[in-house]
């Protein structure tokens, strides 16, 4: 089955505390890409990856790392997470022609 | 720049049929997507429109106007279940970069 996997789901942790979000997918794109989602302001990049070894910062990087080592995977990496990073985020992966797919989303509470 | 505008909000009686636009200014355009999400799920691909005029998909349709900088998503038959934010998002030239509006929350009342 052609999919998105996030993890984790959920996540609670403080502040200043390192963690990595995971993002995987299973079709083969060239394209993936993460995103925030907040109440009143909707989806926003954080940053984009448009091939293995390349990315690019979308519109809110500040706070943000991630690596595409390889196509698959496309981790998101909060080296020192902060209140104003509490968020639901979203992975997606695909191209135009095919359309994008979006990972289930991870709900993140920094305390 | 990149600016995508859709209602923050709409109403509309179960049976009836609504129209949610969106208008966008961008750097480039290749195409726009139109996604449903359920409150805490994932969007969910609803239409994609690169060329000029409507993509009609069981009760849902989707129109484009390249030269207005224009779409609209038509529902029809409205459902209870249709109750949803619908998300207009703009691809650009020549990339794969996909960018959202703020979306539109619709509500169906019985």
């Amino acid at each position: 089955e052609a999919q998105v996997t996030q993890n984790p789901r959920y996540l609670i942790t403080v502040t200043g505390k390192k963690l990595t979000v995971t993002c995987s997918q299973n079709m083969n794109h060239e394209y993936m890409s993460w995103y925030r989602q907040d109440p009143g302001l909707g989806l926003r990049q954080i940053y984009y990856s448009m091939n293995v070894e390349v990315t690019d910062k979308g519109d809110v990087p500040e706070g943000y790392k991630v690596s595409r080592k390889e196509k698959r995977n496309f981790p998101l990496i909060l080296e020192s997470p902060s209140p104003n990073q509490t968020s639901l985020y979203f992975c997606a992966s695909g191209g135009a022609g095919g359309g994008y797919t979006f990972g289930s989303g991870t709900r993140l509470t920094v305390v | 720049g990149q600016n995508i505008d859709q209602p923050t909000e709409m109403t509309a009686t179960e049976g009836a049929i609504v129209q949610i636009n969106c208008t966008y200014q961008t750097s480039g355009f290749n195409g726009l997507f139109w996604y449903q999400q359920h409150a805490g799920e994932a969007p969910t691909f609803l239409s994609y429109n690169v060329l000029d005029g409507l993509e009609e998909k069981g009760r849902f349709s989707s129109f484009l106007s390249r030269s207005k900088g224009y779409s609209y998503l038509l529902l029809k038959e409205l459902q209870m279940k249709d109750s949803a934010s619908y998300l207009c998002a703009v691809t650009l030239d020549n990339t794969d970069k996909l960018i959202f509006g703020t979306g539109t929350r619709l509500q169906v009342f019985p």
